[in-house]
C-alpha cells in the first residue's frame, strides 16, 4: 500500500521560533491535508490542498504541496505554547474510494 | 452542529475477550469510516462505508474485527477475540463529501488489552 514518511518524528523549539515539517510519498496524491491532534482527541484539519505547487496559509500556518505531487510541507511561524501537539500529513488519492492515508506525525513541544 | 459521537471513551479488557465500540456520525453524513491508530503511528483505515454498505475493508482484519452501520446511521465495530497488538484509540469520521476537508473525526476510544 501507499507510505507517507513524515519527518522529523518530534521537535522541541522555543516559543517565537518557526517550525517546518515535511511528508513525502511513494505515490501521487490529488489531495494533502495536514491535521492537528491534541491529546485525547480526534485529528482536526488545519489545512487542505489540492493543486501541485500551490501554497495555503491558515493564520500562522502556511502548507506546499510538492510540484511532483508526491510532498508536502507545513511551516508554522511564531510558536505559540497552544500549538503543542502532533501534526499529521494526510494524501488522498483519485478514484472512487479516496481514504485517506496519513503519516506517522511529528510531534511538536513549544518551550517557553 | 454536533460532531460524531463515539463511546466508550476508554476500555480496558483481557485479551481474547470481545468488545465493541460505537460510532454516531454527523447527521446527513453518507461516508463513514473507522481508523486503528496505534500509540506513536498515524491513524489507519480499517473500513469505509457509504450509508449502509462496505466500500472498502481490505485493512480490517476479518478473522477478528467485525464491523456494521446497519440503517446507514450508526456503526459498531467489535473485536473478538481480542489480542494484545489490539491496543490503540479507535477512531471514527464521517464525511459529506468523500473529499479529506469533510471528514470529522470522533474523540476516539482508547483500547488496553492486558
Amino acid at each position: 500500500g501507499q507510505q507517507l514518511n513524515q519527518s522529523p518524528q518530534s521537535m522541541f523549539i522555543q516559543e517565537g521560533e518557526d517550525v517546518s515539517m515535511n511528508c513525502t510519498s511513494s505515490s501521487i496524491f490529488n489531495t494533502w491535508l495536514w491535521y492537528k491532534q491534541d491529546p485525547g482527541e480526534g485529528p482536526v484539519l488545519l489545512i487542505a490542498l489540492y493543486k501541485a505547487g500551490e501554497l495555503t496559509s491558515n493564520g500562522r500556518l502556511t502548507a506546499q504541496f510538492g510540484i511532483t505531487r508526491k510532498d508536502s510541507f507545513l511551516n508554522i511561524s511564531a510558536s505559540i505554547p497552544s500549538d503543542v501537539g502532533i501534526y499529521f500529513c494526510a494524501g488522498q488519492p483519485s478514484g472512487s474510494a479516496r481514504q485517506l492515508t496519513f503519516g506517522s506525525g511529528t510531534q511538536l513541544t513549544v518551550l517557553p | 452542529e454536533a460532531g460524531v459521537a463515539q463511546s466508550p471513551r476508554y476500555k480496558i479488557i483481557e485479551k481474547r475477550q470481545s468488545v465493541a465500540f460505537w460510532c454516531n456520525p454527523i447527521s446527513g453524513h453518507a461516508t463513514l469510516y473507522w481508523y486503528q491508530q496505534i500509540l506513536g503511528q498515524g491513524p489507519k483505515l480499517l473500513i469505509q462505508f457509504q450509508n449502509n454498505g462496505v466500500v472498502d475493508d481490505s485493512q480490517l482484519p476479518k478473522d477478528r474485527f467485525s464491523a456494521e452501520r446497519l440503517k446507514g446511521v450508526d456503526s459498531t465495530l467489535k473485536i473478538q477475540p481480542a489480542k494484545l497488538e489490539d491496543s490503540a484509540v479507535y477512531l471514527c469520521a464521517s464525511s459529506f463529501t468523500g473529499t479529506g476537508e469533510g471528514y470529522t473525526f470522533g474523540s476516539g476510544t482508547r483500547l488496553t488489552v492486558v
